[in-house]
């Protein structure tokens, strides 16, 4: 089975410093995809970026990117010049290879930027 | 594009009673759809996938005759919670996707108390 674990319950940064959210995961795949999704405290879930197994390049969208480690089996979210709209819980997500291929979700990150 | 509306965003029903929350899928045709459960500070944890046309299917632990699924066409999946009762309010999520090779486009949440 698959298993996604984010160790940092909560997170704390000043405006404009970098933040690095932590992954791990845990599967015996070798083709697999990884998500990291933003839900503020609206609750809508917003996805931010995705790297699958094979991609040899670190993913990047913008602020985001994705500190992708195989072998390590970690994809830290990296996001640069932090803003107090980035205060949120982040998810990081696994999609299983198998049968209807759902996502697998870690318990989340609270992040909260300070002005 | 991909844009996924929930109906209603939040309701309060009376303890004893069943209430219909609604997952559209406005600008594809998802053929599958997945419903998730949040409870507060918690992570997603996914209740059932259901396929069009097809009966769905439920994770283990979660009642098929209390959460009645139905996946009637390619661009709406309904959830019934069926005798609700407190225990039940919670945040319910839809996702929904083209295809096995589509990330999941989520909806806005639908808030859910029971008194």
């Amino acid at each position: 089975a698959q298993k996604i674990t984010q160790t940092q319950p909560g997170m704390f940064v000043q405006e404009k410093e970098a933040v690095t959210l932590d992954c791990t995961y845990d599967t015996s795949d070798q083709s697999y995809g990884l998500f990291w999704y933003k839900q503020p405290s609206s609750g809508e879930m917003i996805f931010l970026i995705y790297q699958g197994s094979y991609d040899e390049q670190n993913a990047t969208e913008g602020r985001y990117s994705l500190n992708f480690q195989k072998a390590r089996k970690s994809a830290n979210l990296v996001i640069s010049a932090s803003q107090l709209g980035d205060s949120a819980m982040y998810f990081c997500a696994m999609r299983d290879t198998q049968g209807a291929q759902k996502l697998v979700f870690g318990q989340g990150t609270r992040l909260t930027i300070n002005p | 594009g991909a844009v996924v509306s929930q109906h209603p965003s939040w309701v309060i029903c009376k303890s004893g009673t069943s209430v219909k929350i609604e997952c559209r899928s406005l600008d594809f045709q998802a053929t599958t759809m997945f419903w998730y459960r949040q409870f507060p500070k918690q992570s997603l944890m996914l209740m059932a996938t259901s396929n069009e046309g097809s009966k769905a299917t439920y994770e283990q632990g979660v009642e098929k005759d209390k959460f009645l699924i139905n996946h009637a066409s390619l661009t709406l999946s309904t959830l019934t919670v069926t005798s609700a009762h407190p225990e039940d309010s919670s945040f319910y999520i839809c996702s929904a996707r083209k295809d096995a090779y589509y990330e999941q486009y989520f909806g806005p949440g639908t808030r859910l108390t029971v008194t």
